[in-house]
């Protein structure tokens, strides 16, 4: 069984349009991540929430919007889809972020090309 | 400002032939300290935690230890089958409500020659 799963693994899109990343986890863990690697392998977080409620919101766009209907899911949508836009965007889930630092858990990622 | 630098960039090593991964870190309050392996395609996949200087985990030919500056990650024997990118992250204190944010380095990519 897959712990944290994504859809779709490839997204190829053209600029200016809207896309959505879905992301479910079946871990019982109470908060999921958004990070974005880029072409160095440099991994970033974009955000994470706890609980359905958003806990880090970094330097973002806000063409990106994150949402939760739930805690086992996390999805991403971008709206006006940019070049620089174009990696591998991966979602991750842990434990409660409180008390012990508790490892977090990732996807194999969706990578996202704009032409 | 946070600093998390790992080296070398790329490493190639002969299968048998041990060596080691350096994860440095200029850091406010360091909370704990992840090791994780990134296969190509893949999510990076947790390896290990260290919380405190002194402390080493090993699993398999992997070993990680913790200075109050760096972490190793030690390859003892290496098959072909170790070869990824192994990433460090670091969790800090004192981001208010954003207690689980994780820095990661840029990583250290290991092809094992058989």
């Amino acid at each position: 069984d897959t712990a944290v799963s994504q859809t779709p693994k490839y997204l190829v899109t053209q600029m200016g349009n809207d896309k959505s990343i879905k992301c479910e986890q079946n871990l019982g863990h109470d908060t999921m991540y958004w990070y974005k690697q880029d072409s160095k392998k440099f991994l970033k977080i974009m955000f994470s929430y706890n609980n359905k409620e958003l806990i880090i919101n970094e330097t973002v766009p806000n063409r990106f919007s994150p949402k939760s209907p739930d805690k086992a899911h996390l999805n991403l949508h971008i709206n006006s889809l940019e070049l620089g836009d174009s990696a591998v965007y991966f979602c991750a889930s842990s434990q409660d972020p409180h008390g012990v630092s508790q490892p977090q858990h990732f996807g194999d990622g969706t990578r996202l090309s704009i032409l | 400002e946070d600093q998390v630098t790992q080296s070398p960039e790329a490493l190639r090593l002969q299968e048998g032939e041990s060596s080691s991964l350096n994860c440095s870190y200029t850091v406010s309050g360091l909370r704990g300290l992840f090791w994780y392996r990134q296969d190509p395609g893949k999510g990076p996949e947790f390896l290990f935690t260290l919380y405190s200087a002194g402390e080493e985990k090993e699993k398999e030919r992997l070993k990680a230890t913790l200075t109050k500056k760096e972490s190793f990650l030690h390859i003892t024997a290496p098959k072909p089958e170790d070869s990824a990118t192994y990433l460090c992250a670091v969790h800090l204190w004192g981001y208010g409500g954003a207690t689980n944010k994780l820095i990661f380095g840029t990583g250290t990519l290991l092809a094992v020659q058989p």
